[in-house]
């Protein structure tokens, strides 16, 4: 799999858009870019995944560059409940995920 | 539809003992994946198995080893506890790799496992 680098952490006002960045810059053709987060003390949780269009869901939007070697996270209103870590996970085939450092996000009220 | 569950959810051992983890997927779901989460090492991939067979596994030495039953459910099983061994052990159910497209995985609250 791919490698992801992501900021460590970061604060966003409550009820503005959280925009995380994610960069995998050596990503393969067949490989996509899945995001899950991780509030405190419970398991990750699937948020949105993309191959190179941009999709968006009840969750989140995930922004992909043309080149593919950056994405973007963007929860569009984020909430207190938003506070929690997020990975950016470059993946092809299989179930087995390689989890880097994530960004913790803190909403702040 | 019920989620995953884990049991139990948290354990206390001591140097040398074993420990079983059990882990029941989302009815439906045929893969099952465990991981180790550390504060020094995060979320390190375990093993998957898939129809009672291994289909991955993870860089973990052989004390780690697990199986999955007819039904799904899985076990993993951690022989001999160094202290090193203390995480969280996540599972994580989803249907069936496809090759042709991304299935989502679901995961359990996790089992926190304490080494003495």
């Amino acid at each position: 799999d791919a490698k992801t680098t992501q900021p460590p952490s970061m604060d966003c006002a409550e009820g503005r858009a959280a925009n995380l960045p994610c960069n995998h810059s050596t990503i393969s053709g067949n490989e996509y870019v899945y995001w899950y987060r991780q509030i405190h003390s419970q398991g990750p949780q699937y948020i949105i995944h993309g191959l190179k269009n941009n999709e968006t869901n009840e969750m989140a939007s995930l922004i992909i560059t043309e080149d593919r070697k950056s994405s973007t996270l963007i929860l569009p209103h984020a909430t207190l409940r938003d506070t929690a870590v997020y990975y950016c996970i470059v993946h092809g085939a299989g179930n087995m995920l390689t989890f880097g450092g994530g960004t913790r996000l803190m909403v702040k009220p | 539809k019920a989620g995953v569950t884990q049991t139990p959810r948290y354990l206390i051992k001591t140097r040398g003992q074993q420990v079983t983890l059990s882990c029941s997927p989302i009815s439906g779901h045929r893969s099952v994946s465990w991981y180790q989460q550390t504060p020094g090492q995060g979320l390190q991939f375990l093993f998957e198995y898939f129809s009672e067979t291994q289909r991955n596994k993870g860089n973990f030495p052989g004390r780690f080893s697990g199986r999955q039953f007819s039904n799904s459910r899985s076990e993993m099983n951690v022989s001999t506890l160094e202290l090193g061994d203390s995480a969280l052990y996540l599972c994580a159910s989803s249907l069936a790799w496809t090759g042709s497209s991304y299935n989502e995985q679901f995961f359990g609250p996790g089992t926190r496992l304490t080494v003495l």
